[in-house]
């Protein structure tokens, strides 16, 4: 089946550091790629998308890239902010079908 | 455009009480996802619906839980005789249709925390 693994948090960094989350899956076919953000006591919010291999993702300064050769989808930025602590999830849905399988999220703080 | 909405944002409900949870898409969308969030866990698939229409509902538990999403009005996810297992974050996700299918992109709505005591 298909299945999203990502690294467990919580991930802890200092206001503008490097920022990487894991993310690798399992999947037949072609599956799409996702990551979603969700803020305390609200729900997901799309942060980016990659369709097909190579392609990158890219919003508010993090990118993906669909890894194909790696299965992997890993989530960077360049330079963390406070605002960005949240919780990140990492997701697939296989081509042609609705259901959308998620990972078990990772949490990050930003701290000053 | 208003985002998906769902209500209420918090219930509360004892044990063999019903729980009823509503979702109103994004105007223009016709698919309709429900997931449920355990605490400390990622988001599981439960039902996907469009108007009239169960296409999915493979993650939904075989008792106790049902799912409509009628021609007019909300989608409803309903669970009858609630118990404290229930608790849990219930999120509601739509997307649109084009050329006939359902757009990969979901957007959901900020979920409906429930609590069974």
């Amino acid at each position: 089946g298909n299945s999203v693994t990502q690294m467990e948090g919580p991930v802890t960094l200092s206001e503008e550091a490097f920022l990487t989350i894991n993310c690798t899956y399992t999947a037949t076919g072609y599956p799409s790629l996702f990551w979603y953000v969700q803020y305390p006591g609200e729900g997901l919010q799309l942060l980016l998308k990659a369709t097909k291999a190579d392609d990158k993702g890219s919003n508010k300064g993090f990118e993906a890239t669909y890894r194909k050769e790696t299965t992997s989808f890993h989530l960077e930025k360049g330079s963390v902010q406070v605002s960005d602590s949240a919780v990140y999830f990492c997701a697939l849905r296989p081509g042609g079908y609705q259901k959308v399988t998620f990972g078990t999220g990772t949490k990050l703080q930003v701290i000053p | 455009n208003a985002g998906v909405m769902q209500n209420p944002r918090h219930l509360v409900r004892r044990r063999g009480q019903e729980a009823r949870l509503r979702c109103s898409p994004m105007k223009g969308h016709s698919h309709v996802y429900w997931y449920r969030q355990l605490p400390e866990e990622g988001l599981k698939f439960m039902v996907y619906l469009q108007k009239e229409n169960i296409i999915d509902e493979s993650g939904m538990p075989k008792e106790r839980f049902s799912a409509e999403f009628p021609k007019e009005g909300p989608s409803i996810l309903r669970i009858q005789q609630v118990v404290r297992g229930d608790s849990a974050a219930y999120f509601c996700a739509s997307s649109e249709m084009m050329a006939g299918q359902a757009q990969e992109t979901q957007y959901f709505g900020p979920g409906t925390r429930l609590l069974v005591l």
